[in-house]
């Protein structure tokens, strides 16, 4: 069955950096855009960043572009995210979650299909 | 980015009883929306995709309906696990954006 594991998540002062992983088993992982996807303490969700199936493509959300970078390992299974110049509005549970593809008339649409437990990162002083 | 609108931002319901909630979008994403149920300290979990297709192993209690700007999830009849908090995100664009979130309380 697909599992995704994320890791990695912990206390960190302002300005500091932390680096998530996500270990994916139960599919071909290398098949799949892959996502992170945080949620601050009693908020809604916020989309971070995607990364294609063969890594070469990537975005982000404003809210962290030129802090954050997403990163994968086919060979390993894992998806990355390296987080630097931490922010207190960074505190959030961040979850990985596939992105399945399907086709319409209109184009590609994706759906997260499948989600980690999500990983808590708090930045405090 | 598009902007996406849930309404309403909280609900109070009976076991039974039929739900609608609506999703609105700042411009127009053909069929491009998906739904999400999230119970407290758990993952969001797939509920709709495009629009109206419901996802594997998703009750048929729940359906979607929509186009364009605007979307609706309906819950034909409320059952106790159906009590959490529901997403909608459109896919048609990056950002991928959420709405606010609608909570469904008895």
């Amino acid at each position: 069955q697909v599992q995704l594991v994320e890791s990695g998540g912990g206390l960190v002062k302002p300005g500091g950096s932390l680096r998530l992983s996500c270990a994916a088993s139960g599919f071909t992982f290398s098949d799949y855009y892959m996502n992170w996807i945080r949620q601050a303490p009693g908020k809604g969700l916020e989309w971070v960043s995607h990364i294609s199936d063969s890594g070469i493509t990537t975005y982000y959300a404003d809210s962290v572009k030129g802090r954050f970078t997403i990163s994968r390992d086919n060979a390993k299974n894992s998806l990355y995210l390296q987080m630097n110049s931490l922010r207190a509005e960074d505190t959030a549970v961040y979850y990985c979650a596939r992105a399945t593809r399907g086709a319409h008339s209109s184009g590609y649409f994706y759906y997260f299909d499948y989600w980690g437990q999500g990983s808590l990162v708090t930045v405090s002083s | 980015d598009i902007q996406m609108t849930q309404s309403p931002s909280s609900l109070s319901a009976s076991v039974g009883d039929r739900v609608t909630i609506t999703c609105r979008t700042s411009q127009s994403i053909s069929r491009f929306l998906n739904w999400y149920q999230q119970k407290p300290g758990k993952a969001p979990k797939l509920l709709i995709y495009a629009a109206s297709s419901l996802q594997n192993g998703g009750p048929s209690r729940f359906s979607g309906t929509g186009s364009g700007t605007d979307f609706t999830l309906t819950i034909s009849s409320l059952q106790p696990d159906d009590f959490a908090t529901y997403y909608c995100q459109q896919s048609y664009t990056s950002p991928q954006t959420f709405g606010q979130g609608t909570k469904l309380e008895i």
